[in-house]
């Protein structure tokens, strides 16, 4: 099984950095997702690590280290947009999602 | 083009009641999950089916059962609804080939009340 932890909630002011750490127990990890999820809808794929290392996606960034059972995204340049729910997400080898409980980002003017 | 669409979109429903959440893709995606989302536990895979015709159980799968007659439905039924059902229900699908991303895409979700 899996176990994943994200902190609940951050708060972040508009035009900054806020970086979501997320850590892992897994019986065979097969690759770490993170979601956007707004309020009332439905999630939203952001990005995929399956090797240790950084991966890029314009203003989002996801660090993996297998190793150590973490990831982080990273969040640059805050829009007001971004105000919503960040889900870290692990596969196992049967290719099912285990989710975290995901971190509310605020951003604030 | 649709992507995942999910049929009621809120539904109240009174306690011992029977009730099927619909979901359609138009993706061709061989794999179909359903989840639950409850306030600070996150989303919980209730069933799964990795292709037509076959299914499997997750994490919390008590209560519920499914059916995968065709590459595209994935109805998800509560054969007698209890109020512990109360949930945000989210469908989503992934080609399910192995190897590679094979990102999961969602529905906008069934909200549900057993009162």
């Amino acid at each position: 099984g899996q176990n994943i932890d994200q902190p609940t909630e951050m708060t972040a002011t508009e035009g900054a950095i806020v970086q979501i750490n997320c850590t892992y127990q897994t019986s065979g990890f097969n690759g770490l997702f993170w979601y956007q999820q707004h309020a009332g809808e439905a999630p939203t794929f952001l990005s995929y690590n399956v090797l240790d290392g950084l991966e890029e996606k314009g203003r989002f960034s996801s660090f993996l280290s297998r190793s150590k059972g973490y990831s982080y995204l990273l969040l640059k340049e805050l829009q007001m947009k971004d105000s919503a729910s960040y889900l870290c997400a692990v596969r196992d080898r049967d290719y099912k999602l285990s989710f975290g409980a995901g971190t509310t980002v605020t951003v604030r003017a | 083009i649709a992507g995942i669409t999910q049929a009621p979109t809120s539904q109240i429903l009174a306690a011992g009641r029977r009730m099927t959440l619909r979901c359609t893709q138009d993706m061709r995606h061989n794999a179909m999950y359903w989840y639950r989302q409850d306030l600070g536990l996150g989303l919980r895979l209730i069933h799964y089916s990795n292709t037509a015709g076959t299914t499997g159980k997750g994490e919390v799968p008590d209560g519920y059962s499914v059916s995968r007659a065709n590459t595209d439905d994935f109805p998800l039924t509560l054969a007698s609804a209890v109020p512990s059902q109360t949930s945000v229900y989210f469908c989503a699908s992934s080609g399910g080939l192995a190897g590679g991303s094979d990102t999961q895409y969602f529905g906008p979700g069934t909200r549900l009340t057993v009162l």
